[in-house]
C-alpha cells in the first residue's frame, strides 16, 4: 500500500483480556519496527523483524508480548491478560533496509485497558 | 547505555519567527541522524537527515546542523508557522546497531513546538 497501515486504530479492552494489533507494512519494506508510546511520551522500542532473520525482542516489557510476522509482510502484536499500564499507542514503522534510510510509522493504534 | 536526548522538553514561539530545537547525543559512533515531526493523533513524520560526513542541510524551511565535535544535533525551522505545532524528535543510527540492536534507530524523548499565533 501507499504507506503503513494499523488496525484498529483505537481499542478498548477489559483487564486480562489478551488483544491484537496488525500492522501492515509498505510493500517490499523488508524491515518492520513495533514501538510503544506513553501518552507525552517518547518512543519505546518493542521488537524488530528484518527479513527472514530471527526477531530483536530485546525490547518486548513482559512475557505477555509476543509479535509474530507473516510471510515477510503483516506483523501482528498480541498482548495477553492486558494489564492497565499496557494502555498506549502502539506504533509499526517499516524501512527498505535497517541499515540506511529512515522509517515510515503508521498512525498507531491506541489501547486503553479498563 | 548511551542515548539521544533533547535540551528543552518544551518550546513555544511567536508565529513568523524561527524555531531551534537541540538534540543531544552521546554515541560518537553515530553517523546518521533524523529528525521526525509528531502530530496529535499521528505517528512520526520524516522531517529531514543528515549523515556525519555532513555538517548542514538544507530543506524546505528547514536546516538540520549536526556539531560532531560536542555531539549536537539541532533542527532549525523557519518562519514558524501554527502547522508546525508538534513534537520534534531526533534520532541517531550507529553502525554498532546495524543488524539489530534496538531497531537500529534510538529516539530522542522528544521536544513540543507551539507555535502562538
Amino acid at each position: 500500500g501507499a504507506g503503513v497501515s494499523q488496525s484498529p486504530s483505537n481499542k478498548v479492552t477489559e483487564k486480562g483480556k489478551d488483544v491484537e494489533l496488525r500492522c501492515d507494512p509498505i510493500s517490499g519494506h523488508t524491515a518492520l519496527y513495533w514501538y510503544r508510546q506513553s501518552l507525552g511520551q517518547g518512543l519505546e522500542f518493542l521488537i524488530y523483524f528484518q527479513g527472514n532473520s530471527a526477531p530483536d525482542k530485546s525490547g518486548l516489557p513482559s512475557d505477555r508480548f509476543s509479535a509474530e510476522r507473516t510471510g515477510g509482510s503483516v506483523s501482528t502484536l498480541t498482548i495477553q491478560r492486558t494489564q492497565q499500564e499496557d494502555s498506549a499507542v502502539y506504533l509499526c514503522a517499516s524501512s527498505l533496509a535497517a541499515a540506511l534510510g529512515g522509517y515510515t510509522f503508521g498512525s498507531g493504534t491506541r489501547l486503553t485497558v479498563v | 547505555g548511551e542515548s539521544v536526548g533533547l535540551h528543552l522538553p518544551t518550546l513555544s514561539v511567536q508565529e513568523g519567527d524561527n524555531s531551534i530545537i537541540n538534540c543531544a547525543y552521546s554515541n560518537s559512533a553515530s553517523d546518521y541522524f533524523i529528525w521526525y515531526k509528531q502530530e496529535s493523533g499521528k505517528g512520526p513524520q520524516f522531517i529531514i537527515d543528515i549523515r556525519s560526513n555532513m555538517d548542514k542541510r538544507q530543506g524546505q524551511r528547514v536546516t538540520v546542523l549536526l556539531n560532531k565535535t560536542v555531539k549536537h544535533l539541532s533542527l532549525q525551522i523557519a518562519a514558524t508557522q501554527p502547522g508546525d505545532s508538534a513534537v520534534y524528535f531526533c534520532a541517531e543510527k550507529s553502525p554498532l546497531n546495524y543488524g539489530g540492536s534496538q531497531g537500529n534507530l534510538i529516539f530522542g524523548k522528544g521536544t513540543k513546538l507551539s507555535v502562538k499565533p
